[in-house]
């Protein structure tokens, strides 16, 4: 059974710091992952995809990387900025999405 | 803009009271899922529709059902809601091409359900 763990569960930084978000998955079968941003109280935003076949996708300041043979993904926000406090959520495709319970960052200024 | 869709945005109900969550899309994606996301866990897929056909989970309560009338919608009907119903729905929607096994999901703003 795919089980998806995220560490932190919850991060708080001063603005302007690189920070990495962890992800790791149990089984290495997966057609891709995504990375969402959750504000409170709302939906699911997507961040990144990354295919099964890459190993890293870049949005503006955001890097996501993907290792499937040791079952982790990193989110990378660079020069993070007081706007990107949310919830951090991965999911791994096994067919269906399997998430993480995601990461709570506060970026205060 | 091409978006998700999802009405109304926050729903109180009555224990009991049957209740319809509506989640529409402009994507023209030919699959749309239901999500159950509860206080501070992770969403948690009910069923899902590709093109007509209805994919329920096998842990999905018999007291949850779906209707998909058309391309553009979806809705989430709960029979007889209880307490540990309330939560945030979430409908998302993506394009599945037969010959690949990867795609996006694109996700509404969800509808807040509040049993009393």
């Amino acid at each position: 059974k795919q089980e998806v763990t995220q560490i932190p569960a919850a991060l708080s930084v001063p603005e302007g710091e690189n920070l990495v978000l962890n992800c790791s998955f149990t089984d290495s079968a997966i057609y891709n992952l995504q990375w969402f941003r959750q504000d409170p109280g709302k939906g699911l935003t997507s961040l990144l995809l990354i295919q099964s076949s890459q190993r890293e996708q870049t949005s503006g300041r955001l890097n996501a990387s993907l290792d499937k043979s040791s079952g982790r993904s990193t989110l990378y926000i660079a020069a993070s900025q007081p706007g990107d406090s949310a919830t951090y959520l991965c999911a791994v495709d096994t067919d269906k999405l399997i998430f993480g319970t995601g990461t709570r960052l506060q970026v205060f200024p | 803009d091409a978006m998700v869709i999802q009405n109304p945005r926050y729903q109180v109900t009555q224990f009991g009271k049957p209740v319809t969550l509506s989640c529409s899309q402009t994507l023209n994606h030919n699959v749309m899922y239901w999500y159950q996301q509860k206080s501070s866990q992770a969403p948690k897929l009910l069923f899902h529709y590709y093109d007509k056909d209805f994919n329920n989970e096998a842990d999905t309560p018999d007291n949850f059902q779906s209707r998909r009338p058309n391309t553009s919608f979806c809705f989430l009907d709960i029979r007889s809601p209880g307490l540990g119903d309330a939560a945030m729905y979430l409908c998302a929607t993506s394009r599945v091409l037969r010959d690949s096994s990867s795609y996006e999901q694109y996700f509404g703003p969800g509808t807040r359900l509040t049993v009393t």
